[in-house]
């Protein structure tokens, strides 16, 4: 049973697209996040949620918006792709801001052509 | 300046032998440190977590962690093939009244165990 999944797993679309992905946790915890992983492996925070509340927002363009229905999930939403948003995408979670983030999601690797 | 900084190798390691890995970070306020592997296609996984000075052993792993220096390291004893993999050194903040205590990664030290 995992314990983030995030979906899809592979995202190829063209330049101005408008795309999503979701992420799901059933580790019961209340902090969630998304991070980039560019083509150097460089691993850099976008967002992190707690208790549905938005704590973290790096500087990422405001063409990334996520959103978070409830605790277990946190989505992403991307307008008008772009190839510099060609990445992989990772999902976290931890029990309190504090929490240690012990598990990632799979990733979902997008490719903007 | 890069805030959390690795070697990004390759480094070669016999099989059998100690990887030794490094990893700087420039802010002092830093609370937890954390050694991932990411093996290629994958997500990072979780292998130490260290908070306080000195060596904190798990199996073939042990961290090292030097406040004062700023430097935390991952020792790899008697590597195997299947340690094959990029490490990513991560830094905790502690919480402040403008920061949540984010979690900030290094580029990762690709470790290449040979036969």
């Amino acid at each position: 049973d995992t314990a983030v999944s995030q979906t899809p797993k592979y995202l190829v679309t063209q330049m101005g697209n408008d795309k999503s992905i979701k992420c799901e946790q059933n580790l019961g915890h209340d902090t969630m996040y998304w991070y980039k992983q560019d083509s150097k492996k460089f691993l850099k925070i976008m967002f992190s949620y707690n208790n549905k509340e938005l704590i973290i927002n790096e500087t990422v363009p405001n063409r990334f918006s996520p959103k978070s229905p409830d605790k277990a999930h946190l989505n992403l939403h991307i307008n008008s792709l772009e190839l510099g948003d060609s990445a992989v995408y990772f999902c976290a979670s931890s029990q309190g801001t504090g929490g240690v983030i012990q598990y990632f999601g799979a990733g979902t690797r997008l490719s903007v052509l | 300046q890069k805030e959390v900084e690795q070697n990004s190798g390759p480094l070669s390691v016999p099989e059998g032998a100690i990887a030794s890995l490094n990893c700087t970070y420039s802010d002092r306020v830093s609370q937890s440190f954390f050694w991932y592997r990411q093996y290629s296609g994958k997500s990072p996984e979780l292998i130490m977590s260290i908070y306080s000075n000195g060596d904190k052993e798990d199996g073939r792993f042990t961290a090292q962690l030097n406040k004062a220096s700023q430097y935390v390291s991952l020792l790899i004893r008697d590597s195997q093939p299947s340690d094959s993999a990029t490490y990513l050194c991560a830094v905790k903040l502690r919480p402040s009244t403008d920061s949540w205590g984010k979690l900030q990664f290094g580029a990762g030290t690709q470790v290449v165990v040979t036969p």
